[in-house]
């Protein structure tokens, strides 16, 4: 059964860093059908798309984000990580990562971790 | 950036009823239309996919329609776990954007 965990730090001072971690069990993080991506929901808005990483770490970005994120990916630990720079009390939110679904006409999020509320104060 | 609109945004129903979510686009974007549900505390689920797919292991009462710029979900016979919010996403143009969601609520 495949499961995703994030795991990183739950608060992050103004213009610091956000790093998260999401670890992948249960299935091969290599797979050529799916990216790993990530979604943020902060409090009381809708969900936003931060962007989505291949195994090949061939990366789709979401272009208001773009200039402030990274994504990579770990083949070997089964895990894929995403740094945002220059945080402001607007990045405060749940992070989601989530497995994409990515192969002909089919384009979804099929599998979500559990979320991780990161709070920038 | 396509700009996805759900109605309502709220909406009371009693367990057995049916009940109709829908999502609109600011562009076309053709059946690259996807629900999730989401109940408190816990992350988004997906329950239809292109437009009309049901997701594995979804009951049948939910469906989805649509195509282009209009979509609905529709929930039939509503059960007490049903009630949650929804949210429509579409996959179509980058970046992917999300419906603000709808709130479906015990009368």
């Amino acid at each position: 059964q495949l499961q995703l965990q994030e795991s990183g730090p739950g608060l992050v001072k103004p213009s610091g860093t956000l790093s998260l971690t999401c670890t992948v069990s249960g299935d091969s993080i290599s797979n050529a059908n799916y990216y790993w991506g990530w979604i943020r929901q902060p409090p009381g808005k809708r969900l936003e798309w931060i962007g989505s990483i291949s195994y090949t770490g061939k990366t789709h970005d979401n272009p208001s984000l773009k200039s402030r994120v990274t994504l990579s990916i770990d083949t070997s630990k089964n895990h894929f990580s995403l740094k945002m720079t220059s945080v402001t009390a607007a990045d405060t939110a749940i992070y989601f990562c989530a497995r994409r679904e990515d192969y002909g006409d089919l384009d979804h999020f099929d599998s979500w971790g559990q979320g991780t509320l990161v709070t920038v104060s | 950036d396509v700009l996805m609109t759900q109605s309502p945004s709220s909406l009371s129903a009693s367990v057995g009823d049916r009940v109709t979510i829908t999502c609109r686009a600011s562009h076309n974007v053709r059946n690259n239309l996807n629900w999730y549900q989401q109940k408190p505390g816990k992350a988004p689920k997906l329950l239809i996919h292109t437009a009309s797919s049901l997701q594995s292991g979804i009951p049948l009462r939910f469906s989805g329609s649509g195509s282009g710029t209009y979509f609905t979900l529709t929930i039939n016979n509503l059960q007490p776990e049903d009630f949650a919010t929804y949210h429509c996403q579409q996959s179509y143009d980058s970046p992917y954007t999300f419906g603000q969601g709808t709130r479906l609520e015990i009368k």
